[in-house]
């Protein structure tokens, strides 16, 4: 019961190109979307996130928008650059309970040079 | 600041035999939260931990296991070990609730299951 989905588990850009990453949820209750950047024997490190009363957060290269009533979100970076070539997870959350995250299964980024 | 620190990073364990891996959070952090990473299955939440409660657990058989001390330093066991529970292992501190403070993740620990 995979309530959170990343169905591309790899990813490959040039870099300076747009790149997009999405991912998908089920629940409907779910009110606050995080995307989280993870490098090789490092934990994962925020990256953005967005509430359900927004449609779009940006902050610098990064964009994540948020369509509710397709229950779908994606992170735009622009322009890509070889660094930011990491696992990228997105998560959900409802701030009225739980106090938990469910975590997509991840993208793999590759920005060629 | 120091961040979350996780002990050990690497660990070779046989089946049927326990393991107990550690976290420190950051400092003034009293929420820990654990989550096991594997190959295709993203991160998986095993439970929080706020001032020495759980608070919520996730979908796992009672072989695992956590507590939390009062210093805020967490642990979290698992017994009669599985070749499946090869993983990574990581361990997120915040403030208190996880959406409004956002989670810091340690490096983790490896666990490797023979």
């Amino acid at each position: 019961d995979q309530q959170v989905k990343q169905n591309s588990p790899s990813l490959s850009v040039q870099e300076g190109r747009i790149s997009i990453l999405n991912c998908d949820y089920t629940n409907s209750m779910f009110d606050y979307f995080l995307w989280y950047k993870k490098y090789p024997a490092e934990g994962p490190t925020f990256l953005i996130s967005i509430s359900s009363i927004k449609d779009k957060n940006e902050d610098g290269r990064f964009t994540v928008f948020l369509n509710k009533s397709a229950k779908h979100l994606s992170l735009h970076i622009v322009p890509s650059q070889p660094g930011d070539s990491a696992v990228y997870f997105c998560a959900a959350s409802r701030t009225d309970s739980s106090y938990k995250l469910i975590f997509g299964s991840g993208t793999r980024l590759l920005v060629r040079p | 600041k120091a961040g979350v620190t996780q002990t050990p990073r690497y660990l070779i364990k046989t089946r049927g035999q326990q393991v107990t891996l550690s976290c420190s959070p950051i400092s003034g952090h009293r929420s820990v939260s654990w989550y096991q990473q594997t190959p295709g299955q993203g991160l998986q939440f095993l439970f929080e931990y706020f001032s020495e409660t759980q608070r919520n657990k996730g979908n796992f058989p009672g072989r695992f296991s956590g507590r939390q001390f009062s210093n805020s330093r967490s642990e979290m066991n698992v017994s009669t070990l599985e070749l499946g529970d090869s993983a990574l292992y990581l361990c997120a501190s915040s403030l208190g609730q996880a959406i409004n403070y956002g989670y810091t993740f340690g490096s983790g620990t490896r666990l490797t299951v023979v």
